[in-house]
């Protein structure tokens, strides 16, 4: 257990549909980033937030939105699906705002299946 | 825009020999980490590296970074099948920023 913690761990849901998301950071940890690994994008950056401020963003869809809550958890919402949203979606957390030497630690990932 | 490229993306070995994996990016920074991520699973820290000249090892998985190159290795030695997994090096400036992965498959 790495202490990230996320779910569910898997979502099957139709086409047009909104899911959210949820990660749980490890316990002391600031930062929050959400990855999407899909089969022909690899591992992409989504967006980082760190201590409730959005601190960066990627290649992240305009249907897709996240916000991090005063508990530190984290949620990514993900709206009007398509079948190319598919994909495993991993959350990291930090300390700080940059990984330094601890690193980023990652969570078992969500499977998103939109059929 | 930070690029980072691993090479080879595959590499299907026998047990016993040894291989690098090789790991190229295209803008300054000093942190650099690999991961191994099993089917299906999540990404498990194996090295955090984080000087020019940085070598670090666990195990039959040696790792090293040239900040000058801009290049980081990750040498398996003496492979075995429990090795086989993807690999991915990661480098760090405002986020991690992930090359393609290399699908290793060590062999009998």
């Amino acid at each position: 257990d790495s202490g990230v913690t996320q779910t569910p761990k898997h979502l099957i849901t139709a086409t047009g549909q909104r899911v959210t998301l949820r990660c749980s950071p490890r316990s002391g940890d600031l930062s929050v980033y959400w990855y999407q690994q899909s089969l022909d994008q690899g591992l992409q950056f989504l967006i980082q937030y760190y201590n409730g401020e959005e601190r960066a963003k990627g290649n992240i869809l305009e249907r897709f939105s996240a916000q991090q809550f005063p508990d530190l958890h984290s949620e990514l919402n993900l709206s009007s699906l398509e079948l190319g949203d598919s994909a495993l979606y991993f959350c990291a957390s930090t300390p700080s705002g940059t990984g330094g030497g601890s690193g980023y630690t990652f969570g078992s990932g969500t499977r998103l299946t939109v059929v | 825009e930070l690029k980072v490229e691993q090479n080879p993306l595959f590499l299907s070995m026998q047990e016993g020999k040894n291989y690098t994996i090789y790991c190229n990016y295209s803008t300054t920074s000093d942190r650099l980490y690999w991961y191994r991520q099993d089917p299906g699973k999540s990404l498990e820290s194996l090295f955090v590296l984080l000087s020019n000249g940085a070598v670090k090892q666990e195990g039959r998985l040696m790792a090293s970074l040239d900040t000058k190159a801009r290049l980081s290795t990750l040498h398996i030695t003496a492979a075995v099948h429990d090795l086989s997994a993807t690999y991915f090096c990661a480098v760090a400036r405002s986020r991690l920023t992930f090359g393609e992965g290399t699908q290793l498959t060590v062999n009998p």
